[in-house]
């Protein structure tokens, strides 16, 4: 079975710091791996995907994950962080076999920004 | 191009009640996938339609049901409420029902039993 661990409930960084978030996966075959945000009150927003290829992919609002395989990790960064990042973060984990809407989530980290 | 919506946006129900929750898709969109996320929690899996057809369940009881209609939108039920269906229920539309078609969410329903 597929699942996700986030080890981080809960980062709080300056405004203007860089970030990174932490996501480790455990699936047996070739994982297809997501990052999510979302706001108060709101559903969640797809930030990046991985599924092949190239292992640093680039997303929205500045933000850019590493796949490593080695390490089972689909860590999430951004160089400076914005005051509107602050948020909930989910990595996600499917396979080719089910399909997105089949996710496994991880439960999340909320991230703090001080101005 | 209309997102995808959910009704109601809150509601609060009595243990052993049933409840029933809406979703329409985005336009163009035939699969629809449901969500529970307690508070606290990421989401998690409840089930998924495909035209109109259950394409896949998570591990939650048969109380949970669903439905997806001719137009792709969907109703979630749950009968005889519990306590701990007190949760955050989101739906997700998309183009397919493959991985490679990305998740559209709504802003969720916050159902709490009490």
């Amino acid at each position: 079975a597929q699942s996700v661990t986030q080890p981080d409930i809960h980062i709080t960084v300056s405004e203007g710091a860089s970030l990174e978030l932490r996501c480790n996966y455990s699936y047996g075959a070739t994982p297809y791996l997501f990052w999510y945000v979302q706001s108060p009150g709101q559903g969640l927003q797809l930030l990046l995907k991985y599924f092949s290829g190239d292992t640093l992919v680039q997303g929205i609002k500045g933000f850019e994950a590493e796949f490593k395989r080695s390490q089972s990790s689909f860590n999430l960064r951004k160089p400076s962080v914005h005051w509107s990042d602050a948020a909930e973060y989910f990595c996600a984990v499917a396979s080719y076999n089910t399909n997105a809407g089949k996710s496994t989530f991880g439960d999340g980290t909320t991230l703090t920004v001080k101005p | 191009e209309t997102g995808v919506t959910q009704s109601p946006t809150h509601l609060i129900k009595t243990r052993g009640q049933q409840v029933t929750l809406r979703c329409s898709s985005q336009s163009g969109h035939n699969t629809v996938s449901w969500y529970q996320q307690a508070l606290g929690q990421g989401p998690q899996f409840i089930f998924q339609y495909y035209r109109e057809e259950e394409n896949g369940r998570g591990n939650f009881p048969p109380r949970f049901s669903g439905l997806q209609f001719p137009n792709y939108s969907s109703e979630l039920n749950v009968n005889a409420l519990e306590l701990d269906d007190s949760a955050l229920y989101l739906c997700a539309s998309s183009l397919e029902a493959r991985v490679d078609s990305p998740l559209h969410f709504g802003n969720g329903t916050r159902l709490t039993v009490t």
